[in-house]
């Protein structure tokens, strides 16, 4: 059975950094791409990083590049995303999700989310 | 304001068929394939169609996926009240360089 547990939510103050991680478990993580979607209270689907397999590709949303980072460690089937100069509107659930193969469009299967509060 | 346009809300009665409209432009459906989600109340969401019309592994047959042009339709029968939630569609833009997601839409099940 896949599971994808998020980790490392909670309250920031603006200006401020965490880094989320994704532990992965019931498929071969260094076989599938990555991603990192949230999604703001109350709001739709906001997809904001991908990582290819062999973690040498990332792609970022314009509203997080420069700020955030995607990197996996495929020796801990785990992924990452670094969050620096957190602001207001960075609020959000942060859902780790599993790629459908090697391209990023798809999401196949998605962790439960942890919660970003950046807020002074 | 995203990039794919939904309506905000859809509904209909059990055991009926429901349709949720997504559109978009020559730079995102136009040329590129579809994707839709289902996220029930209070969890992540899931993957419903892909390529425009393919179900994963355990997804019913009532649900279908269609594109034409630059939109894209998912289409639900035999409605049941298990299916309300709100769906997503999402696709690539490649003026944008990134996935993209529709509004979302609420199904209710009246």
């Amino acid at each position: 059975e896949v599971q994808l547990l998020e980790s490392g939510g909670g309250l920031v103050q603006p200006g401020g950094s965490l880094r989320l991680s994704c532990a992965a478990s019931g498929f071969t993580f260094s076989s599938y791409a990555m991603s990192w979607v949230r999604q703001a209270p109350g709001k739709g689907l906001e997809w904001v990083s991908a990582i290819s397999i062999s973690g040498g590709s990332t792609y970022y949303a314009d509203s997080v590049r420069g700020r955030f980072t995607i990197s996996r460690d495929n020796s801990m089937n785990t992924l990452y995303l670094q969050m620096n100069s957190l602001r207001a509107e960075d609020t959000a659930v942060y859902y780790c999700a599993k790629n459908l193969g090697a391209k990023i469009l798809y999401f196949d299967y998605w962790g439960q989310g942890t919660l970003v509060t950046v807020s002074s | 304001q995203s990039v794919l346009t939904q309506p905000p809300s859809v509904s209909a009665a059990p055991g009926q068929k429901v349709t949720i409209s997504c559109s978009g432009s020559s730079s995102n459906i136009g040329n590129n394939y579809v994707s839709w989600y289902q996220q029930l109340p209070g969890t992540a969401p899931k993957l419903l169609i892909y390529d425009n019309n393919k179900r994963p592994s355990g997804i019913p047959d009532r649900f279908s996926g269609s594109k034409s042009g630059t939109s894209a339709t998912l289409g639900i029968t035999g409605l049941q009240t298990g299916d309300e939630a709100d769906y997503y569609c999402g696709t690539w833009d490649s003026s944008l360089s990134t996935v993209v997601f529709g509004g979302g839409t609420k199904l209710t099940v009246l």
